[in-house]
């Protein structure tokens, strides 16, 4: 199975921009890039997810290298909110019993005022 | 929205006894995981079902078996608690597609005395 990698933590200031990165080398042509947080004492939630193209939404941009082998999940102005736990995962195009998704333990994000 | 309901937020059990941790997911997905957390070693998968009576294993299997005999709810067992499966359990679903996101619940805290 394709595996990421992730540092394990990153400091932000309030209201300034946060690049989370993820490095996934061994990443198969079929794979889309996930990302997932998890706010303490919840179940993680979806964040956003590419395959080749970089792509925004609500709540975050994420920007995927030429050669995928890494990415960026990009908070344009981070909130204390936003201080949790961020998953980049690896999900195959074909499913089915290839449903396998390793999380490993994510970035902790912290975020001062 | 997504629902994904696990049935206790908290659970006590002592060593020795069986114990049955349930999830259910009201949008008809194919995919159901479960996954425990613990600190520093992030979310690892125990077992995942891409259909009804369908699972496969995941990363550690070892000490649980699961159920998924309709599609809406997938079972996770622990035939005979001990206290290294102190953790907490999380349970997600997904449609069968490597593009969709995973769903996940808030998650079973079970303490094994």
């Amino acid at each position: 199975d394709a595996k990421t990698t992730q540092p394990n933590s990153m400091e932000s200031n309030e209201e300034e921009p946060v690049h989370l990165p993820c490095n996934h080398s061994t990443i198969s042509g079929t794979d889309y890039i996930h990302w997932y947080r998890q706010l303490p004492s919840q179940g993680p939630e979806y964040v956003i997810h590419g395959l080749t193209s970089n792509v925004n939404n609500r709540m975050a941009s994420l920007a995927i290298a030429e050669d995928r082998k890494s990415s960026t999940l990009i908070l344009h102005r981070a909130t204390l909110r936003d201080a949790a736990v961020y998953y980049c995962i690896l999900r195959d195009y074909y499913t089915g019993a290839n449903s396998k998704l390793t999380f490993g333990k994510g970035i902790t994000l912290s975020v001062r005022p | 929205d997504v629902k994904v309901t696990q049935s206790s937020r908290y659970l006590v059990k002592r060593t020795g006894e069986k114990v049955f941790l349930e999830c259910v997911q009201d949008m008809d997905h194919e995919n159901m995981f479960w996954y425990r957390q613990d600190p520093g070693l992030g979310l690892r998968l125990i077992y995942f079902s891409y259909d009804v009576k369908m699972k496969e294993k995941g990363d550690i299997p070892e000490g649980y078996s699961v159920s998924r005999e309709k599609k809406e709810r997938f079972s996770l067992i622990l035939e005979s608690a001990s206290t290294n499966q102190t953790s907490m359990y999380l349970c997600a679903s997904s449609i069968d597609r490597g593009s969709s996101p995973l769903h996940f619940g808030n998650g079973t805290r079970l303490t094994v005395t």
